[in-house]
């Protein structure tokens, strides 16, 4: 069965820095991976998602994500974090037990930025 | 921009009442998903249709819980009767599965207590 891991329940960085959210992943054949974004009394927002080709995603507002096949990992990035990118973060694999429409979703990983 | 409509966006009420929620998928998808949200466990499944028909619904409490889609613009999730402990962000999403690589789109959920 499908699986996704969100190591850190949070995560803080101030403004200007680099940030990076952790993902790892555990599925039986080729991987399709995704990351949300949920801002507060809103629902998730597709940000990028991983289906083949280069290892490195680049999705909205800047964020990227790198594909590591050896290390089963999708981990978030963005080489300079903005307040307004405080959030919480899901990363999600889709499951193809259920013919590829249900989606596994991480415990999530709430970002803060400090200015 | 095509969005995830759900109503009502707050509902508060007794227990033992009867508690409706609806969303309106996006016009063309064929998926549509139902999910609670909580502190305690996170995004949880509840159900899922493709093309109208339920696919999954083993998230569901199915004593008190039903979800339908009466046609391809509606799907409603009812609770009957409901409980405390039914207290939680109830969310929808919708995306349009030609494969495996599509993202879902979510609305921005309804916030219910149940007193």
């Amino acid at each position: 069965a499908q699986s996704v891991a969100q190591p850190e329940d949070q995560v803080n960085v101030a403004e200007g820095n680099p940030l990076t959210v952790k993902c790892t992943y555990s599925v039986s054949g080729n991987p399709y991976l995704f990351w949300y974004v949920q801002y507060p009394n809103r629902g998730l927002q597709f940000l990028l998602k991983y289906i083949t080709g280069d290892n490195l995603v680049k999705g909205s507002y800047g964020f990227e994500a790198e594909f590591n096949k050896s290390q089963t990992s999708f981990h978030l990035k963005k080489p300079s974090a903005l307040v307004s990118d405080s959030a919480l973060y899901f990363c999600a694999v889709r499951d193809y037990g259920t013919g590829g429409f249900k989606t596994i979703f991480g415990a999530g990983t709430r970002l803060f930025v400090k200015a | 921009d095509a969005r995830v409509t759900q109503t009502p966006r707050h509902k508060v009420t007794e227990m033992g009442q009867e508690v409706t929620m609806r969303c309106q998928p996006i016009l063309g998808h064929n998926t549509v998903f139902w999910y609670r949200q909580t502190m305690m466990q996170g995004l949880e499944l509840l159900a899922y249709f493709r093309n109208r028909a339920p696919l999954d619904d083993s998230g569901m409490p199915k004593d008190r819980f039903s979800a339908e889609m009466p046609d391809a613009t509606l799907a409603t999730l009812k609770i009957q009767p409901s409980e405390p402990r039914d207290s939680a962000v109830y969310f929808c999403a919708s995306g349009l599965f030609s494969g495996e690589d599509q993202p879902q789109h979510f609305g921005d959920g309804t916030r219910l207590s149940i007193l």
